[in-house]
């Protein structure tokens, strides 16, 4: 069964409006809680990560919003650029050795 | 990606074949891992490895295995490709236990037909 489960499948966003993917866990023990980023024949890469302990993180246009009670965390991307286009996964982890990751949202943006 | 080099980056094999698909890195880490990715499943364990010689399963490893003789090298071998083994296979390595940073290879698309 799905760990991790992310919501929408797909996103279409204008220029300069805010995307916002949703993921949602049943894992109380999970420690850790990153968002990889993946352009067409790339890997996947670190773009941004919280721990349980804040409910909130925010790295330039990029902001992690945590909710432990409700087993939900989400990623906003404001002021949304065509480049940020890409396909974004959330995971969640226990230990450093196995992520589980979502089913990914592939993000357009709208010139 | 600086560090992580996959091999091959494409292929396509028949139905039955061993594939074998390498990774490599220059980092010096420890810990190294196989994942595939499919639509609609997001990325997936397969094995992973905590140093030369020592590997243990993920979440999807049926079909699959792994070696690790050297450390910048890790090995997933297809004993007996079949079509529901068609996808793209990320390589990722991390410092080690409690180092949360991955980082993620190019991929190889492999198609079994």
């Amino acid at each position: 069964q799905q760990q991790v489960k992310q919501s929408p499948q797909s996103l279409i966003v204008q220029k300069g409006g805010i995307s916002i993917i949703n993921c949602a866990y049943e894992n109380t023990a999970f420690d850790y809680f990153p968002w990889y980023q993946q352009f067409p024949g790339k890997g996947p890469a670190l773009l941004i990560a919280i721990r349980p302990d804040v409910s909130e993180k925010k790295e330039g246009r990029f902001t992690i919003s945590f909710n432990k009670s409700a087993k939900q965390f989400s990623l906003h991307i404001m002021d949304s650029q065509p480049g940020d286009s890409a396909t974004y996964f959330c995971a969640a982890s226990i230990t450093s050795n196995q992520f589980y990751f979502g089913t990914g949202t592939s993000l357009t943006v709208i010139p | 990606d600086a560090g992580i080099t996959q091999s091959p980056r494409h292929k396509v094999t028949e139905t039955g074949t061993p594939v074998t698909l390498r990774c490599h890195q220059t980092e010096n880490h420890r810990y190294m891992y196989w994942y595939r990715q499919d639509p609609g499943h997001g990325l997936r364990l397969i094995h992973y490895s905590y140093g030369v010689k020592d590997t243990d399963k993920g979440e999807v490893s049926d079909g699959y295995s792994v070696s690790r003789s050297k450390t910048e090298d890790f090995l997933l071998t297809l004993e007996s490709a079949t079509s529901s083994q068609t996808s793209v296979y990320f390589c990722a390595i991390s410092a080690g236990q409690g180092n949360y940073g991955y980082t993620f290879g190019s991929g190889t698309r492999l198609t079994v037909v």
